[in-house]
């Protein structure tokens, strides 16, 4: 089965600051991953995600994460973090078994940002 | 305007008694998933339905029942509800036109309070 690792469950910034929020993956075949933020008292909505047509994938709201291979992981980065970017941050991979087209999600990571 | 809708938003109940939290979809999908989300624990897949009246179950399906009798709308039943159901709750729909990058999409969640 597949597997979703995010190391730290709670990431802090001050605005402006890079943000970096990783995800690392297990998967017996060739992954198609995805980013999701939830935002306080919301759904879950689609940041990003990767379907090996390019290794860097760009998404909303300025951030991009790159499916690095060999070291199995797809990170997520924003150059410069705003206030409205704080929120829970979920990776996910697809986990297909047959018909179900299940995700697996990774426990979150919550982004602060100080002001 | 495609969506997922879900009601009630917010419930509180007691133990034992019977509830339905309705998910609907107007993008035509064929796959509706259940989720719950919990502290720590990232979300989890409950029941999952390829197309009507063809479901089944996910990583966690005690104490929960689905149907799927039209195709836009996908219940999610608990027939005596326990406080160890209390969660917040996501239904998702994709395409599931046989494609595992598909974006699945989250409707706005249900926040169950089982006293």
């Amino acid at each position: 089965a597949q597997s979703v690792t995010q190391l730290g469950s709670h990431v802090s910034v001050s605005e402006g600051a890079l943000v970096l929020l990783r995800c690392n993956y297990s998967s017996s075949v060739p992954p198609y991953l995805f980013w999701y933020v939830q935002y306080p008292n919301q759904g879950l909505q689609l940041l990003l995600k990767y379907t090996s047509a390019a290794t860097l994938v760009k998404g909303i709201n300025g951030f991009e994460a790159e499916f690095k291979k060999s070291e199995t992981s797809f990170h997520l980065t924003k150059p410069s973090a705003h206030m409205s970017d704080a929120a829970e941050y979920f990776c996910a991979v697809s986990d297909r078994k047959g018909s179900n087209y299940k995700l697996t999600f990774g426990k979150g990571t919550l982004l602060t940002v100080n002001p | 305007e495609a969506q997922v809708t879900q009601n009630p938003r917010y419930l509180i109940t007691v133990t034992g008694k019977k509830l339905t939290v309705t998910c609907s979809q107007n993008m035509n999908h064929e796959y509706m998933s259940w989720y719950r989300q919990d502290p720590g624990l990232g979300l989890r897949q409950i029941y999952y339905s390829m197309n009507v009246e063809v479901t089944d179950k996910g990583d966690v399906p005690e104490g929960y029942k689905v149907s799927r009798k039209e195709k836009r709308n996908f219940p999610l039943i608990l027939e005596s509800p326990s406080p160890n159901q209390t969660s917040l709750y996501f239904c998702a729909s994709s395409p599931g036109a046989g494609r595992s990058s598909d974006t699945q999409y989250f409707g706005p969640g249900t926040r169950l309070t089982v006293l």
